[in-house]
């Protein structure tokens, strides 16, 4: 079965600097994809960014880029230039691509991020 | 556009009532998901539906029944609720095929008395 790790429940970082958010992963299958959310306080799921197993670019979607490490399993968000409007709860995703239950998304436990002025 | 929209946005009902949560989509995808979150936590998967058939229902219990009436609208029907049910219910959408990328909508937030 997989699984999604982030370790950090909280963290803080100063207004314009850059902050990496982390994300381990455990699948056995060859061909997943990851995804991060994020959360803030009026409750919905905004969607961010993707890597993809075979990708073999890190993915970047504005300030948003993934340090994509696939031999050490780990997925890590970094955020540059961070902002007060990135203050929220970061989800990290997996979906399988090959499996019965390849609808499905594993979530992380969720990363409480608070950009301070 | 990757618009999900959820109505209402607050919900308080008693243990007796029956209402109903409603999802829109128009961005043409034809897998929908209702998902439960508590607070603090991630979401739990409820229900998918898959070209307008219910695909998986993970164990929930039966006072939560969902309908799927045509490709972009997705309900989930409430009744005989109880306090723990109160939590923030998310529906999202994806393409049926490629990074089938989920979409979620606003939420409801559910309060059960």
């Amino acid at each position: 079965a997989q699984k999604i790790t982030q370790t950090q429940p909280g963290m803080f970082v100063q207004e314009k600097e850059a902050v990496t958010l982390d994300c381990t992963y455990d699948t056995s299958d060859p061909s997943y994809g990851l995804f991060w959310y994020k959360q803030p306080s009026s409750g919905e799921m905004i969607f961010l960014i993707y890597q993809g197993s075979y990708d073999q670019q890190n993915a970047t979607e504005g300030r948003y880029s993934l340090n994509f490490q696939k031999a050490r399993k780990s997925a890590n968000l970094v955020i540059s230039a961070s902002q007060l409007g990135d203050s929220a709860m970061y989800f990290c995703a997996m979906r399988l691509f090959f499996s019965g239950s390849a609808r499905q998304l594993t979530f992380g436990s969720g990363t409480q991020l608070t950009v301070l002025p | 556009d990757t618009e999900v929209t959820q109505t209402p946005k607050h919900l308080v009902m008693g243990m007796t009532n029956k209402k109903s949560l409603k999802c829109e989509q128009h961005m043409g995808h034809r897998a929908m998901y209702w998902y439960k979150q508590k607070a603090k936590k991630p979401p739990e998967l409820m229900f998918v539906y898959s070209y307008e058939k219910l695909s998986i229902n993970e164990s929930v219990p039966s006072r939560f029944s969902p309908e799927c009436p045509n490709s972009s609208l997705l309900n989930l029907h409430l009744h005989a609720l109880q306090p723990e049910d109160s939590a923030l219910y998310l529906c999202a959408s994806s393409q049926e095929r490629g990074r089938e990328t989920q979409y979620f909508g606003p939420g409801t937030r559910l309060l059960v008395l």
